[in-house]
């Protein structure tokens, strides 16, 4: 049962234009939405989160936005970079019961992104 | 390097033998969390641990896989008896206590492969 899932598992984009990388979940108990972008062999890096009393967190060239009802978040890029190339997870937690199981992260299978010079 | 440091960064086994993957988190955090991830597929929880206690292993296999972080050094994931199915990118990430909207810090991961 894939409760993060993000159905584009590669996106091609022009250096400038606006990346927008989708992520959809099923579990309604998720409450905080992280993005991170991870290079072959390192480890995931962390990149932007929102909390599901936002709709939407902007940092620098990263934007995400929340729908809730729709269970829908997506992370646009603008402008795109060819460093911007790389996996994207999105990941999902559920907060209320944060001394167990509201630490741990599900996360989506990536979105491999290819900004073209 | 204040950062989640794993090694070793590649491990070679073969069937039948134990795998020790190490995870020391970053200065000051006290909560760690493995994960494994497959080719071509996300990353899937397996662990959370703080010092001395697991808090949820949900997600870890029932047999051959065990993990601690004790009050002295880093967090071990022991595997034994590996199989070839166990081949994967592992992480390690860790956060601070108690700070619920604080990302988890991930280390660069140990390769395991089982021949």
């Amino acid at each position: 049962d894939q409760q993060v899932k993000q159905n584009s598992p590669s996106l091609s984009v022009q250096e400038g234009r606006i990346s927008i990388l989708n992520c959809d979940y099923t579990n309604s108990m998720f409450d905080y939405f992280l993005w991170y972008k991870k290079y072959p062999a390192e480890g995931p890096t962390f990149l932007i989160s929102i909390s599901s009393i936002k709709d939407k967190n902007e940092d620098g060239r990263f934007t995400v936005f929340l729908n809730k009802s729709a269970k829908h978040l997506s992370l646009h890029i603008v402008p795109s970079q060819p460093g911007d190339s790389a996996v994207y997870f999105c990941a999902a937690r559920c907060t209320l019961n944060i001394k167990a199981a509201g630490n741990k992260l599900t996360f989506g299978g990536g979105t491999r992104v290819l900004v073209k010079p | 390097n204040a950062g989640v440091m794993q090694n070793p960064r590649h491990l070679v086994r073969r069937r039948g033998q134990e795998a020790r993957l190490r995870c020391s988190p970053m200065k000051g955090h006290s909560h760690v969390y493995w994960y494994r991830q497959l080719p071509e597929e996300g990353l899937k929880f397996m662990v959370y641990l703080q010092k001395e206690n697991i808090i949820d292993e949900s997600g870890m296999p029932k047999e051959r896989f065990s993990a601690e972080f004790p009050k002295e050094g880093p967090s071990i994931l022991r595997i034994q008896q590996v199989v070839r199915g166990d081949s994967a990118a592992y992480f390690c990430a860790s956060s601070h206590q108690n700070q619920v909207e604080q990302p988890q810090h991930f280390g660069d991961g140990t390769r395991l492969s089982i021949l």
